[in-house]
């Protein structure tokens, strides 16, 4: 079956210190990975996206993700974390086609503290 | 500011109603999504259109019809709705061939 799991529902991380988000996936195929990111109220911004090649990733707002076959992960990480960060984070995974669905995680929240 | 641009951002609606969601997009995308959303939930693919054609319909209840009536529009018609269907409705669009979609602000949809 195709499913892709976030672990951790919440997570709380100071100010400055360091993030990374687990995502696993399940896919018959060769997957395309996303991160997307939904602040309250708001759509869903695409932070990173991994098709193939090099396996760490850059994306936007200091993001990365490192994508490892063998672990069928693909792990959102970030050096240091500002207040603006918390949110909403989403794992995806799709096949390479467009006017295909995305199989997403459910979520994990980021809280940030001072 | 999204390159997905979705309209009304907030309704309100009773069940006896009819209304309709916008979705618009200017990349050249040729694939067209909707989705719903509850709060503190993934969203859920309701529709697809690909060349301005229906490709995925997700077993939605008839009282959402989708259209799209050109290849930068997109439009979803509510009719008689139901208190469950109040969520958060979030047009996409992704180029042809590889993804990703990117997804407009959403339109807050709440059922009297």
């Amino acid at each position: 079956a195709q499913s892709v799991t976030q672990p951790d529902i919440h997570i709380t991380v100071s100010e400055g210190a360091s993030l990374e988000l687990r995502c696993n996936y399940s896919y018959g195929a060769t997957p395309y990975l996303f991160w997307y990111v939904q602040s309250p109220g708001q759509g869903l911004q695409l932070l990173l996206k991994y098709f193939s090649g090099d396996t760490l990733v850059q994306g936007i707002k200091g993001f990365e993700a490192e994508f490892k076959r063998s672990q069928s992960s693909f792990n959102l990480r970030k050096p240091s974390v500002h207040w603006s960060d918390a949110a909403e984070y989403f794992c995806a995974v799709g096949a390479e086609q467009a006017g295909t669905a995305l199989i997403f995680g459910k979520g994990t929240t980021l809280s940030v503290s001072s | 500011d999204t390159e997905v641009t979705q309209t009304p951002k907030h309704l309100v609606m009773g069940m006896t109603n009819k209304k309709s969601l916008k979705c618009e997009q200017h990349m050249g995308h040729r694939a067209m999504y909707w989705y719903k959303q509850k709060a503190k939930k993934p969203p859920e693919l309701m529709f697809v259109y690909s060349y301005e054609k229906l490709s995925i319909n997700e077993s939605v209840p008839s009282r959402f019809s989708p259209e799209c009536p050109n290849s930068s529009l997109l439009n979803l018609h509510l009719h008689a709705l139901q208190p469950e269907d109040s969520a958060l409705y979030l047009c996409a669009s992704s180029p042809v061939g590889n993804q990703p979609q990117h997804f407009g602000d959403g339109t807050r949809l709440s059922i009297l």
